[in-house]
């Protein structure tokens, strides 16, 4: 497709668990971002990537929360031992040279 | 980057035009004004941004004081599908620049 691609769309875990979250940004676009977003409220930074490094972590709440992207392409948001707190929708946005971000739908996270 | 302030909720009839503003008063020279959108259950959109002169696109228009300390997104004819949470960010300019979002201004366009 033509758009950033995130999924899955919605996942349900139980406290504790393991999740990944997955990216595909739009072809050729270097930049990734991941944010969160809680409801009512507006998103809020995690990580950006700039081709396969991680540029800047500041936004990540703690080492639970890990991205990669190996191939300076698809990135996945790794969350350990998910809690209650974890449960928002999580953002993906890729972005042109000139800095424009475009966003996909969001992965909706709901911990139990 | 530089805080901004925007209501929290407008409303605006069908067909008229729809005036956001956004309060930026502590803006540095090298920060442009960002407007994004957000469509109740998906991503956000981006809409116009500007430095300081005003900004016209097929969505909307971007207008930003002489002084920069504030500016207006215009919607010229708002329709019901502009119902969403607009957001003003001030950042710079470039690829790897982190978007600060607020709590934005939740516009209704109503019948």
């Amino acid at each position: 497709g033509a758009g950033v691609s995130q999924t899955p769309s919605n996942k349900v875990t139980e406290k504790g668990k393991y999740v990944e979250l997955r990216c595909d940004p739009i072809s050729g676009h270097t930049a990734l971002y991941w944010y969160r977003q809680s409801l009512g409220q507006g998103p809020e930074f995690l990580i950006y990537f700039q081709g396969t490094g991680a540029a800047d972590d500041s936004g990540l709440p703690n080492d639970r929360f890990f991205a990669v992207r190996p191939e300076g392409s698809v990135s996945t948001l790794k969350i350990q031992r998910t809690e209650r707190g974890d449960s928002a929708v999580y953002l993906c946005a890729s972005s042109t040279p000139a800095g424009e971000l475009f966003f996909g739908e969001g992965s909706r996270l709901t911990v139990l | 980057d530089a805080k901004t302030t925007q209501p929290p909720s407008m409303d605006c009839a069908e067909g008229r035009a729809a005036n956001l503003p956004c309060n930026h008063s502590t803006i540095s020279g090298n920060e442009y004004v960002y407007w994004y959108r957000q469509i109740h259950s998906q991503g956000p959109q981006y809409i116009i941004h500007g430095l300081k002169n005003n900004e016209t696109n097929e969505m909307a228009s971007l207008i930003i004081t002489e002084d920069r300390k504030s500016s207006t997104l215009i919607l010229p004819h708002a329709t019901l599908r502009d119902t969403a949470v607009y957001y003003c960010i001030v950042s710079l300019w470039n690829a790897g620049n982190m978007l600060t979002f607020g709590g934005g201004t939740r516009l209704m366009v109503k019948p």
